[in-house]
């Protein structure tokens, strides 16, 4: 089965320090998408990266950087110099990519963070 | 505007009643996927469509229905209504054929009282 765990439930930082949301995963597909999405207190679902299982390369995106291992099943999430605008709850999730359109995503409970001025 | 419209984006109904929610997909999009967000359970699959045929099921109840209809609009259909069906209903589309990303819409808040 798959499944997302998701182990720090909250965390709480002052402005300016980095941050790193961990994200642990299980599946037995070969092939699979990881995700992550930040869910700020307004609600929606805002997405931040998508990573397939064949490119283990660690991406960067402003003060954003993931680092995915397949060997440790973990897709960590780092928030560096991290803003109050980064207060929200953030997901880690998976899909499979079986033949077919069933590409659910199985998400993990997030871990809601606090940027505090 | 992510392209995916929800409606309505709150809705309070009391307990029994039976509500729909309504997604428009992203253009082109052909998959619809529906989502439920509740305290206690966090994000839950609840059903997918394909091009108008369901495709695969999570934990959706027997109470709960969907469909998506010839122009890839879909409706959750939610009835007897309990208090614990409060929760945030998300919808999302994706390509078909495509590891793309989902496109998630804004969401509806149903308040069951």
């Amino acid at each position: 089965a798959q499944k997302v765990t998701q182990a720090q439930t909250e965390i709480s930082v002052v402005e300016k320090e980095d941050v790193t949301l961990d994200c642990v995963y299980e599946t037995r597909d070969t092939t699979y998408y990881l995700f992550w999405y930040k869910q700020p207190p307004s609600g929606e679902l805002v997405f931040l990266i998508r990573r397939n299982s064949f490119d283990e390369q660690n991406e960067i995106s402003g003060r954003y950087s993931w680092n995915f291992q397949k060997s440790t099943s973990s897709f960590n999430f780092t928030i560096t110099a991290s803003q109050v605008v980064d207060s929200a709850v953030y997901f880690c999730a998976l899909s499979g990519s079986n033949a077919g359109n069933n590409r659910k995503l199985i998400w993990g409970l997030g871990t809601s963070l606090a940027v505090n001025p | 505007d992510s392209g995916v419209t929800q409606t309505p984006k709150h809705l309070i109904t009391a307990t029994g009643q039976r509500v729909t929610l309504r997604c428009s997909p992203r253009s082109g999009d052909l998959s619809v996927y529906w989502y439920q967000q509740s305290l206690d359970q966090g994000l839950q699959f609840l059903i997918q469509y394909y091009n108008g045929e369901e495709r695969a099921k999570g934990n959706i109840l027997e109470r709960f229905s969907a469909q998506q209809f010839p122009d890839l609009h879909s409706e959750l259909n939610l009835s007897s209504l309990e208090l614990g069906d409060s929760a945030l209903y998300f919808c999302a589309s994706s390509p078909w054929g495509q590891g793309d990303g989902y496109t998630f819409g804004s969401g509806t808040r149903l308040t069951v009282v």
